[in-house]
């Protein structure tokens, strides 16, 4: 079965600031690859999905993820947050041949005007 | 297009009392599942339903919980009888299970309170 890691359980940054959030997974084949943001109060929606092809992904909101296959890595970046990016942040993955999606822990972030 | 209903939004009960919450999945879906957030465990997932059969409910707490789901577009979480441990939030989730799955859409949750 796969896990997954992320890194950071609180970051704390201001306004104009660089995020990037790490997530690594432990599984050997093939596999699909998720961050889900839950904005305070609110269920889990989908930021970005890598399935295959560019493993630079782009998703809502100006984030973007790498895919580095090598580190088993997946890696949440944006280039500049905003007070409306306060939320806490899942990373996910599953087996291309299995149902089950495993999140990690989540990692909180705290941003401040 | 509706996304995921879950019903109640909220639920306070108290210890002994039997709760249950209701999904209606995205229409179309024939992945379905339950899963448990908490501060202390995080996302946690309970069971899952593929075309309706549990294929998954390893995660189920104990024989206090069940799940059930009757046709495509309705599923019940019991917990009969309820403890203050079991307060948490309750989301369901559904997906369409094909070529390249795990994409899942998330209800708004049932937070529930057991006193």
């Amino acid at each position: 079965a796969q896990s997954v890691s992320q890194h950071n359980h609180h970051v704390i940054l201001s306004e104009a600031a660089s995020l990037e959030l790490g997530c690594n997974y432990s599984y050997g084949g093939t596999v699909n690859l998720f961050w889900y943001v839950q904005y305070p109060g609110q269920h889990l929606q989908l930021l970005l999905k890598y399935f295959s092809g560019d493993p630079l992904v782009k998703g809502i909101k100006g984030f973007e993820a790498e895919f580095i296959k090598s580190k088993f890595s997946f890696n949440l970046r944006k280039p500049s947050v905003q007070w409306s990016d306060t939320a806490e942040y899942f990373c996910a993955v599953n087996a291309r041949s299995d149902y089950k999606l495993s999140f990690g822990a989540g990692t909180t972030v705290t941003v401040r005007a | 297009d509706a996304g995921v209903i879950q019903s109640p939004r909220h639920e306070v009960t108290e210890m002994g009392q039997e709760v249950t919450l209701r999904c209606k999945p995205i229409s179309g879906h024939n992945s379905l599942f339950w899963y448990r957030q908490t501060m202390m465990r995080g996302l946690e997932l309970l069971i899952y339903f593929n075309n309706n059969v549990p294929i998954d409910d390893s995660g189920m707490p104990e024989d206090r919980f069940s799940a059930k789901m009757p046709n495509a577009s309705f599923s019940t979480l019991k917990i009969q009888p309820s403890e203050p441990r079991d307060s948490a939030v309750y989301f369901c989730a559904s997906s369409f299970r094909g070529v390249n799955t795990g994409e899942l859409f998330f209800g708004e949750g049932s937070r529930l309170t057991v006193l």
